[in-house]
């Protein structure tokens, strides 16, 4: 069965230093992996998906087959990237879902 | 606003009795998934449709708890006889058939007293 982790419940970051949110992956197919976050307040909405290889807000992640991870990374922390981010597997035409990371940015 | 809308936002409600959630998807998704999300948790799967045929559900989807999408468009989710466990936010999401990327409604946050 698929898995995703997300070791770090919470994550404070300093304004301007860099962001890494990690995520660990079990399947044993080819993944289609997903980041979502969810905004103070707003619903949850992707963010990226490792597919389209597109930098969002300045987050990019890299699909990682060895180490069988999808880590979240953004060079420069704003603090409006404060939010409760997800690690999302998909298979079977739905979502397995990571426990999330509260990530605050200190000004 | 084209997006997922979920009726209602909050519902209260006692232990034994029955509760219904509306969803209702952005028009042109022809997949609707609903999801669970308890405290500290990610959303946890509990099935989907495709137009109207129900093609999945989740082991955490007792017999207690039932889903329907009459027409290929809205969703309910009906849950009978509520436990104090099934209290937890309930979160609808459609999507095209051919591509992956789920929109989230705001969900309805069910309390069983």
């Amino acid at each position: 069965a698929q898995r995703v982790t997300q070791p770090e419940k919470l994550l404070s970051v300093f304004k301007g230093a860099p962001v890494e949110l990690k995520c660990n992956y079990s399947y044993s197919g080819s993944p289609e992996l997903f980041w979502y976050v969810q905004y103070s307040r707003q619903r949850l909405q992707l963010l990226l998906r490792h597919i389209s290889r597109e930098s969002i807000k300045g987050f990019t992640a890299d699909l990682n087959k060895g180490e069988t991870s999808f880590h979240l990374k953004k060079p420069f922390a704003q603090e409006e990237d404060s939010a409760m981010y997800y690690c999302a597997l998909s298979s079977n035409e739905k979502l397995t879902f990571g426990t999330g990371t509260r990530l605050t940015i200190i000004p | 606003d084209t997006g997922v809308s979920q009726d209602p936002r909050h519902k209260i409600t006692k232990r034994g009795q029955n509760v219904t959630f509306r969803c209702d998807p952005i028009s042109e998704h022809n997949r609707l998934y609903w999801y669970r999300q308890t405290l500290g948790q990610g959303p946890e799967f509990l099935t989907y449709f495709q137009n109207e045929a129900q093609l999945e559900k989740s082991r955490l989807l007792s017999d207690r708890f039932s889903a329907e999408r009459p027409k290929g468009s809205f969703s309910t989710l009906e849950i009978q006889r509520t436990e104090q466990g099934d209290s937890a936010m309930y979160l609808c999401a459609s999507s095209f058939r051919d591509w992956n990327e789920q929109f989230f409604g705001p969900g309805t946050r069910l309390t069983v007293l």
